[in-house]
């Protein structure tokens, strides 16, 4: 149990659509990162909130964008949905400068049609 | 920093030794990860080890780093059918909290 919850578990968009995909972390965890791992590959950063900043970014286009709530509750938001977006999203609650405290959720499986 | 590199698949008899290498380019990584990910599953943290190490071991794990050459491997010690999984490295440079690269993960299959 790693005190990061992600919801929904599974959700399917149209292509063009717009999705939200939520994550809950634990108390006391003042970043989360996001990250999106296709079928076979390795998870890639999407970019990290810290206090509600984005604090970092990855190689993801502009409709990639997140939030981050002062209730330790943050956002994922994926505009224009393409084909390719179809993956695990997955979440990671941590402590700014703690490197090895990170906890990630279970992840969201996004399927564009 | 952000080329990380596995080999896809591995597989070994129930009772051996596995050892999963993995190297990166990024020199300023001061933190290098293995996390473990089970079907259906989030990322699970096992070990990891700072740049300043050259080994760490923790009961049937072992990762030894290579700064030189930028290399750094995980032994399993007695290797179980519970260890299968897709096996990821990953590197993380200073003060960025859970701002991680991964590799592109190994599959680890243990044989009864």
């Amino acid at each position: 149990e790693t005190g990061v919850t992600q919801s929904p578990t599974h959700l399917i968009k149209t292509r063009g659509q717009q999705v939200t995909l939520r994550c809950s972390s634990q108390s006391g965890h003042n970043t989360v990162s996001w990250y999106q791992q296709a079928l076979g590959q390795g998870p890639q950063f999407i970019f990290q909130y810290y206090r509600e900043e984005e604090n970092g970014r990855g190689n993801f286009p502009p409709r990639f964008s997140g939030l981050q709530f002062p209730n330790y509750s943050s956002e994922l938001n994926v505009n224009a949905l393409e084909l390719d977006d179809s993956a695990l999203y997955l979440c990671a609650g941590g402590v700014q400068g703690a490197n090895t405290e990170a906890f990630f959720g279970q992840g969201t499986r996004l399927t564009v049609v | 920093g952000e080329d990380v590199e596995q080999s896809l698949f591995l597989s070994v008899r129930e009772g051996d030794s596995s050892v999963i290498n993995c190297t990166y380019t990024d020199s300023s990584s001061t933190y290098l990860y293995w996390y473990k990910q089970e079907p259906g599953a989030g990322l699970q943290l096992l070990t990891y080890i700072f740049s300043n190490m050259d080994m760490k071991q923790d009961q049937r794990l072992t990762v030894l780093l290579n700064k030189k050459d930028k290399h750094l491997s995980l032994r399993i010690a007695d290797t179980q059918t519970g260890d299968s999984a897709i096996y990821f490295c990953a590197e993380s440079s200073p003060n960025t909290g859970n701002q991680f690269y991964f590799g592109t993960g190994t599959s680890l299959t243990v044989i009864p």
